[in-house]
């Protein structure tokens, strides 16, 4: 079964400090990989996505995430968190190979916590 | 408007009664979802809508809740008899026909069952 995988459900950093948000998934095929950010009583915002090329993507806000298919990973990266950053972290998976079922599988989220 | 709109943006209605949620998708994006998210919870997948195929409805949690999207734009999703288990934030979101395409979210209706 096709499924995303958030394994910390909080991640505190201070700030200035690399962070890092984990995230693994299973799909059937080749993937497409979203990360989203939702800030305090916000909705969600689109970071970042892996489409294909470059494993390292660049996304909103100074993040990144590398694409790692034989770890079947997305981590998102930040070199130096902010407090702003603070916020609930989403990833998302859609399988290229689904045909027309373009369904977004997500994980549970993770809490970011950055303190000064 | 440039974005996903959603209305009303909170709800307060008693157990029992029937409500409404609408939802305005960026034009011209073909899928539309609608989820529900708990207070500091993930997303909770409901339903989703691509073009002029048959809905996935595999998230609807009972027959009570249901949806429409009409003329393949505006969204409405019903949820009758409501319960308390249902207060949430529902959100929707709709996106271009790619595979590789983001979604973008509207800002939530919060709905309280009293």
């Amino acid at each position: 079964a096709q499924s995303v995988a958030q394994p910390e459900d909080q991640v505190n950093v201070a700030e200035g400090n690399p962070l890092t948000v984990k995230c693994t998934y299973s799909v059937s095929g080749n993937p497409y990989l979203f990360w989203y950010v939702q800030y305090p009583n916000r909705g969600l915002q689109f970071l970042l996505k892996y489409i294909t090329g470059d494993n390292l993507v660049k996304g909103s806000y100074g993040f990144e995430a590398e694409f790692n298919k034989s770890q079947t990973s997305f981590h998102l990266k930040k070199p130096s968190a902010l407090v702003s950053d603070s916020a609930l972290y989403f990833c998302a998976v859609r399988d290229r190979n689904a045909g027309n079922n373009r369904k977004l599988i997500w994980g549970l989220g993770t809490s970011l916590a950055v303190n000064p | 408007g440039a974005g996903v709109s959603q209305s009303p943006s909170n709800k307060v209605t008693e157990k029992g009664k029937d409500v409404e949620l609408r939802c305005d998708p960026i034009s011209g994006h073909t899928a539309l979802y609608w989820y529900r998210q708990s207070l500091g919870q993930g997303l909770e997948f409901l339903i989703y809508f691509q073009g002029n195929s048959a809905p996935d409805k595999s998230g609807l949690p009972s027959d009570r809740f249901s949806a429409e999207r009409t003329g393949g734009s505006v969204s409405t999703l019903t949820i009758q008899r409501t319960q308390q288990e249902d207060s949430a934030v529902y959100l929707c979101a709709s996106s271009l026909k790619g595979q590789g395409t983001e979604a973008f979210f509207g800002q939530g209706t919060r709905l309280t069952v009293v």
